[in-house]
This record gives structure tokens, C-alpha cells and sequence, in this order.
């Protein structure tokens, strides 16, 4: 079975600051990797994902993410945030082939103060 | 393209009623999830259907929960007898299935439940 483990519930940064968003896995299997946004009241936006290639990932927003294999570990960055990236943010894995349902994390709090 | 949208947005029910939510995916996507979100934590699988064919469920679906595809279009997710454990953001995703954008999932408002 596959585990996702977002070591921080809440992060609060200052604007224009930068960010890392910590994110672990557990998988006897491949696995894609995905980071989803949530804001209040709303479904998951997918910010970025990872498939296989470059373990560097650029998404939407300015945000980032670099898979690393040997710390099986997915952590989201972005140099400088805004007011409007205060959300809720998810890691979550699939195993490839077969139902590929998301496996996710408990989230993490980004609060962005001015 | 539309997005996926789920109706209601919002169902208060008292405990031992039944419910039902809808989700009408992307059009042409064939494959359409379920999850549920309760507070602070995140998403958990329920189901999954390719088409008509509902393919996986999971230990938390249970018997007191049935979801159908009939037509392999919408989704319905229908709770019998609900109890307050049920409270959640009931979330439905959906995706194409054999093509290079078979992973990626979009998923809708959700229909938040709460059973009083």
C-alpha cells in the first residue's frame, strides 16, 4: 500500500517571501506524484505532477517540486509567494497502471501574511 | 470543456435519511472517481468506474453506500440510513484512460453533507 506523510499541518510565511512545502512517500511500486491546491469551499486544482524524466517539475503559479528517489520525498518551493497562494495544499502519489486512484496526504496550511 | 460539476453544492439531512449527489464529468472522459474529505484531513478513494463499469471500491464504501455510472456519463453516490460519521465533502474527479493524460484527474466543486 502506498502512504503519503506532509510533515507540516501549517506553514505561515510573510509575502514575497519563499516557501518549501514538505511532502514524503511510501510505495513498494512506481508512483506518479502530483501537489494539488484546495481553496476554501472548492474542489483540487493540480499544481504540478510528476511522471517520470527530469526530476524537477514546473507548474502553475510559479510553483516547482523535485522528485528525489533515494529520500522518497516530493517537496513543493516557490521563491516568493503572494497573498493569493493562501490555501490548502495536498501531496499525493498513484501507482501507475490499474485504477491510478490518488493517494493523498493530510494537506498542509499555507497562510501568507502581508 | 466544462469542468466537472457536482449538484447539490451543500445537503443538510438528519441522520437516518437517505441521499444522493450527482457528478457529470469532463465529456469524453471514461473514467470517473469518487472521494471523501472529512475535516483537516485529505481526499480518500471510495470508487471508481471505467465507463458503466465500477472497477474498484474501497473498505470505506460501505454497504450503507452505492454509486452507479448507468450510461457511462454521470455518477450518482447514494448514502442509505446516514449517520453523522457521514458528514464530508464528498469529491468526484474524473479522467481519460488511455491516452498520455491518463493520470491527471480534475475534479469538481464536491457536495459537502451534513447530517445533523
Amino acid at each position: 500500500a502506498q502512504s503519503v506523510t506532509q510533515l507540516d499541518s501549517q506553514v505561515p510565511v510573510f509575502e514575497e517571501a519563499p516557501v518549501e512545502l514538505r511532502c514524503n512517500y511510501s510505495s513498494s511500486v512506481s508512483v506518479y506524484l502530483f501537489w494539488y491546491v484546495q481553496y476554501p469551499n472548492q474542489g483540487l486544482q493540480l499544481l504540478l505532477k510528476y511522471l517520470s524524466g527530469s526530476t524537477l517539475v514546473k507548474g502553475i503559479n510559479g510553483f516547482e517540486a523535485e522528485f528525489n528517489k533515494s529520500q522518497t520525498s516530493f517537496h513543493l518551493r516557490k521563491p516568493s509567494v503572494h497573498i493569493s497562494d493562501t490555501a490548502e495544499y495536498f501531496c499525493a502519489v498513484s501507482v501507475r497502471g490499474g485504477s491510478e486512484k490518488l493517494v493523498f496526504g493530510k494537506g498542509t496550511k499555507l497562510t501568507v501574511n502581508p | 470543456d466544462t469542468g466537472v460539476s457536482q449538484n447539490p453544492r451543500h445537503k443538510i439531512t438528519k441522520r437516518g435519511q437517505n441521499v444522493t449527489f450527482r457528478c457529470d464529468p469532463i465529456s469524453e472522459h471514461n473514467r470517473l472517481y469518487w472521494y471523501r474529505q472529512t475535516l483537516g484531513q485529505g481526499p480518500e478513494f471510495l470508487t471508481y468506474f471505467q465507463n458503466e463499469a465500477q472497477l474498484e471500491k474501497s473498505r470505506l464504501l460501505s454497504d450503507r453506500f452505492s454509486a452507479e455510472r448507468p450510461k457511462g456519463s454521470f455518477s450518482t453516490l447514494e448514502i442509505q440510513r446516514t449517520e453523522q460519521g457521514d458528514s464530508a465533502m464528498y469529491l468526484c474527479a474524473s479522467s481519460i484512460w488511455g491516452t498520455d493524460k491518463t493520470v491527471e484527474q480534475y475534479f469538481g466543486p464536491g457536495t459537502r453533507l451534513t447530517v445533523t
